[in-house]
Order: structure tokens, then sequence, then C-alpha cells
């Protein structure tokens, strides 16, 4: 079975550029969440969605947004980027809104130059 | 941003040797959460716990939920070489996804 999966693996971007990293989680669970890990420290929550609608948002600027689609995979879209903004970027996903074991990606290791 | 007091940082052992690792919060978790990360992956879930007091065991691992709420630790024994990694604890606050992590503890294992 195909788990969390996370496009593009690494990506380079230069300051001030827009960046779509995408999530496809596992079939049949309706959550997912994005969470960004600097290099040397846990993650850090970003975003949840459950059946499409919005469920927590972290303390991450505007310039941050995601969206879920009707099949559940979701994007994450950063704007006008910022060297601050290079990290591991991770999508999990559960089957259920509340968490009971999510189930990580692999990421998409962002870097800003 | 929000994160766990986790210790310690990092850990050399040889390997045979116990390992224990907790977590501490001034903020009461619902559930406690252990997870391991490899280079260049995503973290993967060891142990889940639910309810205060509770202790769960997965295999070698074993990890407990504090009577207070806001603690958690976690044993490895007999560690083998391909324990080496980080482990991260996490916690989460009432209903909804979010969790909060700790800084993670990053073992090495020594044949």
């Amino acid at each position: 079975d195909a788990g969390v999966t996370q496009s593009p693996t690494h990506l380079i971007k230069t300051r001030g550029q827009h960046v779509t990293l995408r999530c496809s989680p596992i079939s049949g669970h309706k959550s997912v969440s994005w969470y960004q890990q600097v290099l040397g420290q846990g993650p850090q929550f970003i975003f949840q969605y459950y059946e499409k609608e919005e469920r927590g948002r972290g303390n991450f600027p505007d310039r941050f947004s995601a969206r879920q689609f009707p099949n559940y995979s979701s994007e994450l879209n950063v704007n006008a980027l910022l060297l601050g903004d290079s990290a591991l970027y991770l999508c999990a996903s559960s089957p259920q809104a509340l968490n009971y074991g999510y189930t990580f990606g692999s990421g998409t290791r962002l870097t800003v130059v | 941003g929000q994160q766990l007091n986790q210790s310690p940082q990092s850990m050399f052992i040889q390997e045979g040797e116990d390992v224990s690792m907790n977590c501490t919060s001034s903020s009461i978790f619902n559930t406690w959460l252990w997870y391991k990360q490899d280079p260049g992956e995503g973290p993967v879930l060891l142990i889940a716990l639910y309810k205060a007091g509770e202790l769960t065991s997965n295999g070698r691992l074993t990890a407990q939920f504090g009577i207070t709420r806001k603690d958690s630790f976690l044993n490895i024994s007999a560690s083998i070489p391909s324990d080496v990694g980080i482990y991260f604890c996490a916690g989460q606050l009432g209903s909804g996804g979010k969790l909060i992590f700790g800084q993670g503890t990053e073992l090495s294992v020594k044949p």
C-alpha cells in the first residue's frame, strides 16, 4: 500500500518567488496536516485540513496557504519566499480530524537562495 | 514556536545498553506520541499513549504517559545499531490535529 507521497522531493527557489508543494494522503485518510521542520529542530505545525475545510492553523504568516481537494490530496503554497523558509516540509495524514497517530511522508526539502 | 522540552539532546551509547529519554511540558496533553526520524525521511510513529499513567510497549521500546499529563518518557532496551536516529516526542492539545513536537534526541550507538 502506498504511504503518504509528497512532491517534489527537493526544490531550490530564489527569494521572492512562489512555491507549491503537493501531498497525497494514504488511501481512505481524510485529514492532512502540514509541518515545517527547520534543520536541528522538531516539526512545527502549519495547517490541518479535514474534509476540505481548514481545521487548524499554526503561527505562520499569511504568505503560507493551503487547500485540500475532493480526492483529499493537498497543496501548500508559500508566496514571497524568504531565506528562512528553507526547511523540510512534511505532510501527514490520518483517517479522521482527531489525531490517532499521523503517518508522515518523506517531505519536500525546500532551499531558498 | 511552541515546543516541548525534550532531553537529552544527544546520546552516545554502546550497543546493548538501555536508553531513556523524556519530554516535559507546561501544558496538559490528551495524547503523547513518540516518533523516530532517519536522515532524509519523515518521522515514523513508534508508540502512541492516550491515557494518563498508561504504559505501552512496542518490542524493545516502552513509553509512559505521565500522571500529571505534562510529561512522558521513552525507554529503549538492549540497543542495536539500527536504533540510530533522532527521536521526537509530540503532544496533542485537545481536539484537532495539531501536534507539538520536542526538539529531538539524537541517538548514536557504537557497535
